[in-house]
């Protein structure tokens, strides 16, 4: 089985400004990949940005970037140059042979 | 391209009625998933079809919900009967299966409301 846990319900950012959302996740597995996607309100969820578990490069999308840690299972979401459009409630997940394991997600807001 | 629909986007029916939701995925994806959603929570895994194999259904409820992909094409979800705990968004997803990297698509959702 895999897990996913996202422990910050809830986080906040001033515009402009870089935040860093947290998630650790459990699995037996070697191969598998790991995902951000947001999901504003009231619409779909999209990919924010992706990171292959073979690679040890840190993914990077624009103002997206991850910090992976493969041995401690951590995947953290850096958002620099947070914008008012930023504000979404993120969701860290796992995929391992089509299986997908999602967190609770966190709620950012970004304060002009 | 078109993305993954979901319809309807919104349904209010009585506890005990049937719902039907419907899904057609992105052309080419041959995995399909549908997910539940709570509000304020993550999506979790109600089944995943393989083309028209629905290859993990562990989670699915199965004495009120069923769910077909006929063609291994478009996917219908449905309850019956309803109950006011299945008030949520069932959200329908579609990805590659070889050759992607598991990015998963999803459409609007289709939210529940059970009285």
């Amino acid at each position: 089985a895999q897990t996913v846990t996202q422990s910050q319900p809830e986080m906040s950012v001033q515009e402009a400004e870089t935040v860093t959302l947290s998630c650790t996740y459990d699995t037996s597995e070697s191969d598998y990949y790991l995902f951000w996607y947001k999901q504003p309100p009231s619409r779909q969820m999209i990919l924010v940005i992706r990171q292959e578990a073979y690679k040890q490069q840190n993914a990077t999308e624009n103002r997206f970037s991850v910090n992976f840690q493969k041995a401690a299972k951590s995947f953290s979401l850096k958002i620099s140059d947070s914008q008012l459009g930023d504000a979404a409630m993120y969701f860290c997940s796992i995929t391992n042979a089509g299986k997908s394991t999602f967190g609770d997600g966190t709620t950012l807001t970004v304060k002009p | 391209e078109a993305g993954v629909v979901q319809s309807p986007r919104y349904k209010i029916i009585e506890k005990k009625q049937p719902v039907a939701f419907w899904c057609n995925p992105i052309s080419g994806h041959n995995t399909l998933y549908w997910y539940l959603q709570n509000l304020g929570q993550g999506p979790e895994l109600l089944i995943r079809y393989e083309n028209e194999e629905a290859v993990d259904d562990s989670q699915l409820p199965k004495d009120r919900f069923s769910a077909e992909r006929l063609k291994g094409v478009d996917s219908t979800l449905k309850i019956q009967p309803a109950e006011l705990g299945d008030s949520a968004v069932y959200l329908c997803a579609s990805s590659l299966l070889a050759g992607g990297t598991g990015e998963l698509f999803f459409g609007e959702g289709s939210r529940l409301t059970v009285l």
